[in-house]
C-alpha cells in the first residue's frame, strides 16, 4: 500500500496569482498522477509526473499552466498558473502500487476568488 | 476510446435498504475494474476491484461482479448504512496502461 499527504489540504486564492501543491508518498513509486475533480465532476488526468523527466499532458492541459515537479521518488508538486474562478476544484495526487491499485491523496480543495 | 457510464445520482435511502449503483463500459479487450469510494471531506478510497471476467469483488458488505458479456460491473449493498454515505466511482484500466477512467460519480446519501 501507499499513504499519501497532501499539502494544503484546502486554500482560497486571488485570482491572478499561483497555488503549488505538495505531495508526499511514504514508499518509492515510479509514476505519480495528478487529477483534477471539477464541482460536482469526475476525475480528470491532468498529467503524469516521471521521476528524472517532464511531466507527460494529458489533452487540454498544458505545462505553463500547471507546471510540475518531481525531484525524487517520493515527491511531487503542481502549480496552478495565473488562477481564475474556473480553477475552482480538487486537485488530487495519486501513485500506483505494483501495477495493480491506485492510492489517492486527501485533496487539494482550490476556491479561486 | 475507453470509457465507463455510471447511474447518475443523487441516491437517497434509508439504513438498511438495499443500494444498487449501476456501472457500465466501453473498451477493448479485458480491462480491470473498480469502485472507488470518496467520503465528504476525503481523498478516494478503493472499495473492491475485479480483474478478469466473472469475477467478484468484495469488500465492506458491498459487492461488484466482472459481467463481460453486459460490459457491465454493478456495485451492491444488501443493507446500507448511514457510515455508507458518500460518492462512488466506478473506474477501470487496462493491463497495458497506467491511467484510470472513470465514471462521472454516484452520491449517495443514506438516512437513518
Amino acid at each position: 500500500s501507499a499513504v499519501i499527504s497532501q499539502k494544503p489540504s484546502r486554500d482560497i486564492c486571488q485570482r491572478g496569482t499561483s497555488l503549488t501543491i505538495q505531495c508526499q508518498v511514504d514508499s518509492q513509486v515510479t509514476m505519480m498522477f495528478w487529477y483534477r475533480q471539477q464541482p460536482g465532476q469526475s476525475l480528470t488526468l491532468i498529467a503524469t509526473a516521471n521521476q528524472g523527466s517532464e511531466a507527460t499532458y494529458e489533452s487540454g492541459f498544458v505545462i505553463d499552466k500547471f507546471p510540475i515537479s518531481r525531484p525524487n521518488l517520493t515527491f511531487s508538486t503542481l502549480t496552478v498558473s495565473n488562477m481564475s474562478p474556473e480553477d475552482s476544484s480538487i486537485y488530487l495526487c495519486s501513485v500506483e502500487v505494483q501495477n495493480t491499485e491506485a492510492f489517492f491523496g486527501q485533496g487539494t480543495r482550490l476556491t479561486v476568488v | 476510446g475507453d470509457s465507463v457510464t455510471q447511474m447518475e445520482g443523487p441516491v437517497t435511502l434509508s439504513e438498511e435498504a438495499f443500494l444498487t449503483i449501476n456501472c457500465t463500459y466501453t473498451a477493448t479487450g479485458y480491462p480491470s475494474l473498480f469502485w472507488y469510494v470518496q467520503y465528504p471531506g476525503e481523498g478516494l478510497q478503493l472499495l473492491l476491484k475485479a480483474t478478469k471476467a466473472d469475477d467478484k469483488g468484495s469488500n465492506k458488505g458491498f459487492e461488484a461482479t466482472y459481467r463481460k458479456e453486459t460490459t457491465s460491473f454493478h456495485l451492491e449493498k444488501g443493507s446500507v448504512q448511514v457510515s455508507d454515505s458518500a460518492v462512488y466511482f466506478c473506474a477501470l484500466k487496462q493491463s497495458n496502461d497506467y491511467k484510470l477512467s472513470f465514471g462521472a460519480g454516484t452520491t449517495v446519501t443514506v438516512r437513518a
